[in-house]
This record gives C-alpha cells, structure tokens and sequence, in this order.
C-alpha cells in the first residue's frame, strides 16, 4: 500500500517569502511516480509535476522548485518568492503506473500568503 | 481544448433519496477519473474508465455506488440511497496519453450535501 504524509496542515507567510511544503511518502514498489497539485479557492485541482522514481534530478521551473530524494523517500516543494496568487492548497500524491496512474494523495497544505 | 466540465456543482438532498452527477471529460480524453474528497482530506480514488470499459471500481465506496460511460464520452456517477456521510466534493477528471505521459485534468466538482 502506498502513503502520503503531508505533516505541515497550514502555512502562513508574507508575500515574497521563500516556502517550502513538505511531503514524504511510502511505498514498496521500486516504480512510482510521485505528483504535486494545487487546489485554489475555486476548487479545481491543478497540475503542477510529476516525477518518477529513476529520475532523482531536481526540477526548477519559474518560481517553483522540487526536490526529490529517494533516501529520505521526500519530494519536496519550494515557492521562491510566494505572491498572493500562489494561496491555495497543495497536495503531493503518489501513484504506482497499472495502465494508469491511480494516485494516493496526502491530506495537502494550505498556504496563505499575506501581502 | 475547453477543460473538465461537472454538473451540477451543487447538489443538496435528503437522506435516502439517490443523486446523479455528470462529468464531460476534455475532448478526446479516452480515460476518465472519479473521486471524492471529504472535508480536509486529498481526493480519493473511486473508479475509471477507459473509453466506455470500467477498469477500475473495487475502491467504489460501496454498492451504493455506481458509474457509467455508455458511449465513452460523458460520464455518470449515481449514489442510491443517500446518507450523511456521503456529503463530499465529487471530482472529475480526464486524460489522454500523449507521446507515452499522461496528465489528469480535473473539473471543477459537485459538492454534494445530504441533510
């Protein structure tokens, strides 16, 4: 069985901190491929990254960044400088690859940024 | 491509009684994804399709549930009998596999409320 720890339940900090969210995951398998999402206000999830397992390399992309660890079993995720736009909820997730992917999502994070 | 669309995306009832949700997935999308998501809590997977065939349904909550997607485009998820316990958010989301990754895209929602 698969698990997603997400320890941090909410985040406060000041519009042009540096955050980082937390997720640690669990599983048995040597394949997996681990996501993070964000659900806004609005609700709807939106995809941000997926990784897979043999890939440890870490990922920038703009403002955000992802750190992935195998011996920690940590992917990890960074917002440089979080505006205001970036509150929302973030969920890291984990899915094994049976012809699709089926995730398990930790409980999220929610991040507000203050201005 | 439009995104996910959900219907409706509220629904309150009583006790007992059955509901129905709709879910039109993005155009071309051949899989489709349902899932709940309970107050505080990441979405949890319920079933799938791949066009019209149903791959997945042994996390379905219980028989209460069902889910069709008779000419594999739009789906349907029916809970009969209603309880309390089954006010959540029902997701919705679509993917295509696409030069061999897969991206789900997640509507909006139906939050639903038993009374």
């Amino acid at each position: 069985a698969q698990k997603v720890t997400q320890a941090q339940t909410e985040i406060s900090v000041v519009e042009k901190e540096d955050v980082t969210l937390d997720c640690v995951y669990e599983t048995r398998d040597t394949t997996y491929y681990l996501f993070w999402y964000k659900q806004p206000p609005s609700g709807e999830l939106v995809f941000l990254i997926r990784r897979n397992s043999f890939d440890e390399q870490n990922e920038i992309s703009g403002r955000y960044s992802w750190n992935f660890q195998k011996s920690t079993s940590s992917f990890n995720f960074t917002i440089t400088a979080s505006q205001v736009v970036d509150s929302a909820v973030y969920f890291c997730a984990l899915s094994l690859y049976v012809g699709s992917y089926i995730p398990t999502f930790g409980r999220g994070t929610s991040l507000i940024v203050h201005p | 491509d439009t995104g996910v669309s959900q219907n409706p995306r509220h629904k309150i009832t009583k006790r007992g009684q059955n509901v129905t949700f709709r879910c039109d997935p993005i155009s071309e999308h051949n899989r489709l994804y349902w899932y709940r998501q309970t107050l505080g809590q990441g979405p949890e997977f319920l079933t799938y399709f791949q066009n019209e065939a149903q791959l997945e349904k042994s996390r379905l909550l219980s028989d209460r549930f069902s889910a069709e997607r008779p000419k594999g485009s739009f789906s349907t998820l029916e809970i009969q009998r209603t309880e309390q316990g089954d006010s959540a958010m029902y997701l919705c989301a679509s993917s295509r596999k696409r030069r061999g990754q897969e991206t789900q895209y997640f509507g909006p929602g139906t939050r639903l409320l038993v009374l």
